[in-house]
């Protein structure tokens, strides 16, 4: 079965940076882009870009451009996300979806609460 | 760059009641593009439908999804108490609407 598992929760200090992992299973993982999505608290999901399997493909939020880097290890089936410069408005749960053809998410992470405090 | 609005914000209903939820787009898009999801507190987003009409795997038939254009509409025919959460819908696989919060009357 699809499972998308990411890593544990982060406390970071202003201006420090972050990197999420998103470990894939269960299907083919290069036939797949991966998007990541964040839910800052009572806010909506945000999304913040797409990496396609073998990383030769990347788009990224406009606001994020600059900060954020999307990539994938295939031979451990892994994406990851960095996020640079951190501030407390980038405090979120952050989640990685599998995306399908048509842009819609099907399978997703279980959340990776990032909490950035000084 | 397309705004999505959903409305209402929120939305109060008991169950057994019929919820229609609403999706409105910027300008006309595909509606190969338009999918819905639920979210519950805690957990990751569900998706409910995609090409703005087609039930995802396992998703119960009184959700139903239709419209075309700029306009789409998430309908839950019978509301049961696991529905109450809060319902997103996607253009393009980038642009979110705000969510529409469904709570128990």
């Amino acid at each position: 079965q699809v499972q998308l598992v990411q890593s544990g929760g982060e406390v970071k200090k202003p201006g420090a940076s972050v990197k999420v992992s998103c470990r894939a299973s269960g299907y083919t993982f290069t036939s797949y882009g991966i998007s990541w999505l964040r839910q800052a608290p009572g806010q909506g999901l945000e999304w913040m870009g797409w990496v396609s399997g073998y990383s030769d493909h990347i788009k990224y939020a406009e606001r994020l451009q600059g900060r954020v880097t999307m990539t994938t290890d295939t031979s451990t089936t892994t994406a990851y996300m960095e996020l640079r410069s951190l501030t407390s408005d980038d405090t979120a749960v952050y989640y990685c979806a599998r995306v399908l053809s048509t842009y819609e998410f099907d399978f997703w992470g279980q959340g990776t609460l990032v909490t950035v405090s000084s | 760059e397309i705004e999505v609005t959903q409305s209402p914000g929120s939305l109060s209903l008991s169950p057994g009641e019929r919820a229609t939820l609403s999706c409105r787009a910027s300008q006309s898009i595909s509606s190969r593009y338009l999918a819905w999801y639920q979210h519950k507190s805690g957990q990751a987003p569900r998706l409910l439908i995609y090409g703005a009409s087609s039930r995802a795997a396992g998703i119960a038939d009184r959700f139903s999804g239709n419209g075309s254009g700029t306009d789409f509409t998430l309908t839950i025919s019978r509301l049961e108490p696991e529905d109450f959460a809060v319902y997103y819908c996607q253009q393009y696989g980038t642009f979110f609407g705000q969510g529409t919060r469904l709570e128990i009357k």
